[in-house]
């Protein structure tokens, strides 16, 4: 089955500074990757996605880049702010498929 | 439109008891979802439903039965439960294409003593 693996686990950034989350996956055959972000004690709520038939999509300061030969996606967060401050998922599904793998999780933090 | 709702928000059990989680969603999806989710684990699937009258194991189905009662309810029971399952559960649905984002309901907190 669909292994996916995200990194760091944790990263604390300055307010302002951009942050970068990476996850790789496993199945060729995936075609679908969601980032989730999760604010404690909430539900994760999904912030953009990519699908394989592109390879960088941006939603104001928020961009995710796929690499499908590499196999592995990343997730960009340019001028940080405190609000950013929540764990991020990231997430990979296969054509035809109807469930999704979920990375570990990345707590990020953004100080003042 | 409320998305996806879960009951109880929170809930403690003694070992052995046993219990059910509830999830209806009100966007007409056809697949729905239970994780379970640990610290440091992400989130982990229990089972699945890729249509009304259907359900399978995910990665962690041991412990855990469920029944999808109608297209808009999934249901998790836990028979007899151990502390092992402690853990906050999410429902999450999707209307079943493989490249459309799942909506998650706002997690059950299960403390089993």
């Amino acid at each position: 089955g669909e292994n996916v693996e995200q990194h760091p686990s944790t990263l604390s950034v300055q307010e302002g500074d951009s942050a970068v989350i990476k996850c790789t996956y496993s199945d060729s055959a995936s075609n679908y990757f969601p980032w989730y972000k999760q604010e404690l004690g909430k539900r994760p709520q999904l912030i953009i996605d990519i699908r394989s038939n592109v390879g960088e999509k941006k939603d104001q300061r928020i961009a995710v880049t796929l690499n499908k030969t590499a196999k592995h996606f990343s997730l960009h967060i340019t001028e940080t702010q405190p609000e950013d401050s929540a764990v991020y998922f990231c997430a990979a599904s296969r054509r035809g498929g109807n469930k999704l793998t979920f990375g570990t999780g990345t707590q990020l933090k953004v100080e003042l | 439109n409320a998305g996806v709702t879960q009951t109880p928000k929170f809930q403690v059990l003694k070992t052995g008891q046993s219990m059910t989680l509830q999830c209806a969603q009100d966007m007409n999806h056809n697949s729905m979802y239970w994780y379970r989710q640990d610290p440091g684990m992400g989130l982990r699937l229990i089972y699945y439903s890729a249509s009304e009258g259907t359900t399978d194991k995910g990665e962690v189905p041991n412990g855990y039965n469920v029944s999808r009662l109608n297209k808009r309810e999934f249901s998790l029971r836990l028979e007899s439960a151990a502390p092992s399952q402690t853990s906050v559960y999410f429902c999450a649905s999707t209307n079943g294409d493989s490249v459309q984002p799942q909506h998650f309901g706002d997690g059950t907190r299960l403390s089993i003593l």
